[in-house]
Parts: C-alpha cells; structure tokens; sequence
C-alpha cells in the first residue's frame, strides 16, 4: 500500500522569507500524480500544486514550487515570498493514475501546520 | 463557482444515537468521498462513491456507512456513534477518473463531538 509521511508537525516562516515543506512517499507504481493541499483555518480545502511523475520538470504555481525527486520519493513544497495568508495546514497527497482498486483515492500525510510570522 | 457543502459545521452528538452527515456538490461530479480528519493523523478515506447507489469502502470503514441516492449528495451514517467518532468529517467530489486525474473538491468539514 501507498504511503505518504510529512516528518514536520509544524513550521514556521518569517513574513516574506522562503519556507520549504517535506514530505516523502512510498509506492512501487511508475505512473502516479502528486499533490500539495492547504487548508486554511476556515477549513475548506483548497489545491496548491500538483505533480505528474512523468514529468521530470518541477511544478510552479506563483510563488509555490515543488521539488520532485523521483528516485528519492521525495516531494518538497517551497513557498517563496511568504505572506500571512498562507499560514494553514499543508498536506501531500498522493494518487496511483493506474489503480484499479484505488479509482481516484487520494493518499494523504499527516499534515504540516505552517505559521506565518509578521 | 465549484462548490460542496456539508450541512453543518459542528454537530453535537450523544453516544449511541444515529447520526446523519450530509454533503451535496454542484458540479455534476460522479466522484464523492468522505474524510476523516485527526491532528496527526492527516486524512483518512471512509468511503468512496463514483456513481449512484455505489460505494467502496475506504481504508477505516467501520463503525460508518453511506447512502447515495442521487448523484449530487452522498451521506455518511454513523449508526451508534462512538466517542471515539470524535472528529473532523471532510466531504469531497471529482470527476471520474479515466486514466486521468481530476482535482478533489473539499467541503468546509463538519466537527463532530460525540459526548
């Protein structure tokens, strides 16, 4: 079965300063999709960024970049510029493209509490 | 605008009684899903459904069912709830998936006490 780990409970980053979330995956499928949800303190969550593992280049999305690294499983998140919005909690989630089992589970980690410092 | 809502935001509850969570989408999504959410525990699939009357358990089923009757609402049904029910209770939908990934839509989480 798939796994997702994120070893930091909580973060913490100095308004306008880069912060960078890890997270680390395990599965013996080629083929999946990678992903960085926040939630808010209003709780809706809400998709950040997303990773196919075919591709070899890094996804961004503004000031949100992830570094991927395959052979590693490895799945960082960097936040660049940070702003007082982005305080919430962050979550890795994993989806296998070719599961039969799974259809369109998401295997998420524990979760990282980020907090914004002004 | 996507939206899924989820008919309460806190819900209080007594042990044994039978309680009903509700979410509806909007988006015409045959996939819908039900989170359970616990600090230290990330999420965690009840069960899944990707079409009407069908469900498949998630990875902690026990303890919940679910209903689907139409397409745009999917309940979960705590048929005794349990102290150890305590928790955030995240709904979410998606397209249907055909090799392809399409992004989950969440609720905004129902939390339930059960006392």
């Amino acid at each position: 079965a798939q796994t997702v780990t994120q070893s930091q409970p909580e973060m913490s980053v100095q308004e306008a300063e880069t912060v960078t979330l890890s997270c680390t995956y395990d599965t013996s499928e080629s083929d999946y999709y990678l992903f960085w949800y926040k939630q808010p303190p209003s709780r809706q969550m809400i998709l950040v960024i997303r990773q196919e593992a075919y591709k070899q280049q890094n996804a961004t999305e503004n000031r949100f970049s992830v570094n991927f690294q395959k052979a590693a499983k490895s799945f960082s998140l960097k936040i660049s510029d940070s702003q007082l919005g982005d305080a919430a909690m962050y979550f890795c989630a994993y989806w296998n493209a070719w599961s039969k089992t799974s259809g369109s589970r998401l295997t998420f980690g524990e979760g990282t509490q980020l907090t914004v410092n002004p | 605008d996507v939206k899924v809502t989820q008919s309460s935001r806190y819900l209080v509850k007594r042990t044994g009684e039978k309680v009903f969570l509700e979410c509806v989408q909007d988006m015409d999504h045959e996939n819908m899903f039900w989170y359970r959410q616990d600090p230290g525990l990330g999420l965690r699939l009840i069960y899944f459904s990707y079409d009407v009357k069908m469900k498949e358990k998630g990875d902690i089923p026990e303890g919940y069912s679910v209903s689907r009757e139409k397409k745009e609402r999917f309940s979960l049904i705590l048929e005794s709830a349990s102290t150890n029910q305590t928790s955030m209770y995240l709904c979410a939908s998606s397209l249907l998936t055909s090799g392809r990934i399409y992004e989950q839509y969440f609720g905004p989480g129902t939390r339930l006490t059960v006392t």
